[in-house]
């Protein structure tokens, strides 16, 4: 069974840091991109990051862009974003998602984790 | 602002069949990217629930079927039942913006 479970998540001051995890399992992670999607409370999905399988390539939102860093460890089975210079705006539950996808654009996510809130207030 | 538009909220009576659209642009939907939908009970997180061309994973009921055609696609679900009370999402790509996009959600109401 797939499972993808996340962890990290807290209050912190703005322009503080935190670093989430996404413990996966029931797959060969290593095969999968993976994925960051958040939601803002009461709002809807916002698509994150990216990291390629091996861990080679990544992509960022515009808004996070600078800020946060997607990586993974295919060893430990985990996938990682640090987030530093958090802002109130950022405060949402994080998902990880695993994506179907014949290449690196496109796809869909046809797995997700349960979500670590984020809050960033002072 | 979403890059797909969907409408706010959509109702039905346990029975009916209420359709969701989800709006795009020639730079996500147009451009031939597939539309996934997803479907969000309170509290918990999307699951994956079909295709623009309807292909559903397995133990999704046959009552939601999905649709495209140019800048747009639609979400179908018929025989509407209580437990389809949730928010439901579509999802693409835009190349453009080199990113994934998501509608705003929908809200449907089962009366």
């Amino acid at each position: 069974e797939v499972q993808l479970v996340e962890s990290g998540g807290g209050l912190v001051q703005p322009g503080g840091s935190l670093r989430l995890s996404c413990a996966a399992s029931g797959f060969t992670f290593s095969n999968y991109w993976m994925h960051w999607v958040r939601q803002a409370p009461g709002k809807g999905l916002v698509w994150v990051s990216r990291v390629q399988s091996d861990g080679s390539a990544t992509r960022y939102a515009d808004s996070v862009k600078g800020r946060f860093t997607i990586s993974r460890d295919n060893a430990k089975n985990t996938l990682y974003l640090q987030m530093n210079s958090l802002r109130a705006e950022d405060t949402a539950v994080y998902f990880c998602a695993r994506v179907i996808a014949a290449s690196g654009t496109g796809g869909y996510f046809d797995y997700w984790g349960q979500g670590t809130l984020v809050t960033v207030s002072s | 602002q979403s890059v797909l538009t969907q409408p706010p909220s959509v109702s039905g009576a346990p029975g009916q069949r209420v359709t969701i659209s989800c709006t795009g642009s020639s730079s996500n939907i147009g451009a031939g990217y597939n539309v996934y939908w997803y479907q969000q009970l309170p509290g918990t997180a999307p699951k994956f629930l079909i295709s623009g061309n309807s292909d559903r994973p397995s133990g999704v009921p046959d009552r939601f079927s999905g649709s495209k055609s140019g800048t747009s696609a639609s979400l179908a679900i018929t025989g509407l039942q209580a437990e389809d009370e949730a928010d439901y999402y579509c999802q693409s790509y835009d190349i453009s913006l080199s990113l994934w996009v998501f509608g705003g959600g929908t809200k449907v109401t089962v009366l």
